[in-house]
């Protein structure tokens, strides 16, 4: 059974402060990993998709990198804006996304 | 591009009654197309996939004949539940892929919040 684990739960950080969050996957036949920002009350938004352990995707702030095991979104220097609920999930060989709980990210200003 | 949309954006409806959420690609092809639940602080859990034409498949544990879904066209799916419970209200996601199966990226639509009094 494919099993996704995300962690922090919550992260609270100041703005320009830095840091990571962690997704950690045992999935069969891996055929991407996705990551989705969330806002409140809102469907989620698509951010980046890898597809090979050592591949990285960068947008504005954000950087995803992926390991066999593990995938980490990093923050550099956040603003208030970037504060909502990021969700990682990996596809299986049977092409279904399975969600992580998600990290909770407040940046306050 | 890869625009969704839902309607309604939330419904309130009566123990007993039955309530449709609709569920657009706007501007492209959607060949197969997914329904999530998602209650609180909770991660989204798929409930069925559907692809145009054909019957919806659903996860276990989820009862189609109380989550009814149609997918009649290319643009459109639809979830009704029926005969809602309290147990029911939730926040309800649509995406929509333009191929088969998850075969390509997955566009989320705004969500419904169903409450059921």
């Amino acid at each position: 059974e494919d099993q996704v684990t995300q962690s922090p739960e919550a992260l609270r950080l100041q703005e320009g402060e830095s840091s990571s969050l962690n997704c950690s996957y045992t999935v069969s036949g891996l055929r991407g990993l996705f990551w989705y920002r969330q806002d409140p009350g809102k469907g989620p938004e698509f951010l980046f998709t890898l597809y090979s352990a050592g591949e990285e995707k960068e947008k504005e702030r954000l950087k995803a990198t992926l390991t066999k095991k593990e995938s980490f979104l990093h923050i550099t220097a956040p603003k208030p804006e970037d504060s909502a609920t990021y969700l990682c999930a990996p596809r299986d060989a049977g092409n279904m996304l399975t969600f992580g709980g998600g990290t909770r990210l407040m940046v306050k200003p | 591009g890869a625009v969704v949309s839902q309607h309604p954006s939330w419904v309130i409806c009566k123990s007993g009654t039955s309530v449709k959420i609709e569920c657009r690609s706007l501007d492209f092809q959607a060949t197969t197309m997914f329904w999530y639940r998602q209650f609180p602080k909770q991660s989204l859990m798929l409930m069925a996939t559907s692809n145009e034409g054909s019957k919806a498949t659903y996860e276990q544990g989820v009862e189609k004949d109380k989550f009814l879904i149609n997918h009649a066209s290319l643009t459109l799916s639809t979830l009704t539940v029926t005969s809602a419970h309290p147990e029911d209200s939730s926040f309800y996601i649509c995406s929509a892929s333009p191929g088969r199966g998850s075969g390509d990226e997955q566009y989320f639509g705004p969500g419904t919040r169903l409450t059921v009094t």
